[in-house]
């Protein structure tokens, strides 16, 4: 069975500063995808990032990029020049098979 | 944004009583998947649908059943709510591909007295 872990349930960062959120899981596929998810108080469920496990090149998008470690089964998510609009909940989300397994999220707060 | 509604968004109901969640979809996607989200659990799996007609468990699927019978449309049906059934209920759809994320509706926040 596929599991992901979020180990800090929440965070907080000053405005314009660069924070990491951490993420790991456990397969023992070899193909699959990750993704990170944000959601605002909205509570909408809005894709972040995206990343190929086969892909050994981190992806990026903007101001949100990743850190992924395949053998340590790890894909942190990093935010830079972090906006008072990036405070939300962001889970971390394995693809294997069309199943999608998330982890608990981090609540992660952007102070003024 | 991809086309996803769910109803109804909001609904208090009593113990005891059936209840059905609605999600439609105009994207034509093959995948729909029922979670519910609650404090500390993160997303979890209801069921899921691969097809018209065709569903499968997931990870706390006790007390829930399902429903395709067109592709645009996947209900959700608690045949006797109880208290610990109170939470906000998420639809997500997805392509039959690789590397495809899901995409998810707004959201039904129910709560069963």
């Amino acid at each position: 069975a596929q599991t992901v872990t979020q180990s800090q349930p929440e965070m907080s960062v000053q405005e314009a500063e660069t924070v990491t959120l951490s993420c790991t899981y456990d397969t023992s596929e070899n193909n699959y995808y990750l993704f990170w998810y944000k959601q605002p108080p909205s509570r909408q469920m809005i894709l972040v990032i995206r990343q190929e496990a086969y892909k050994q090149q981190n992806a990026t998008e903007n101001r949100f990029s990743v850190n992924f470690q395949k053998a340590a089964k790890s894909f942190s998510l990093k935010i830079s020049d972090s906006q008072l609009g990036d405070t939300a909940m962001y889970f971390c989300a394995f693809m294997w098979g069309n199943q999608f397994y998330f982890g608990t999220g981090t609540s992660l707060t952007v102070i003024p | 944004d991809a086309g996803i509604t769910q109803s109804p968004r909001h609904k208090v109901t009593e113990t005891g009583t059936p209840v059905t969640l609605r999600c439609h979809q105009t994207e034509n996607h093959r995948y729909m998947y029922w979670y519910r989200q609650d404090p500390g659990h993160g997303l979890r799996l209801i069921h899921y649908s691969y097809g018209v007609k065709d569903t499968d468990k997931g990870e706390v699927s006790d007390g829930y059943s399902v429903s395709r019978s067109k592709t645009e449309d996947f209900l959700l049906t608690l045949e006797s709510a109880t208290s610990s059934q109170t939470s906000v209920y998420f639809c997500a759809i997805s392509e039959d591909s690789p590397n495809q994320p899901q995409h998810f509706g707004d959201g039904t926040r129910l709560s069963i007295l």
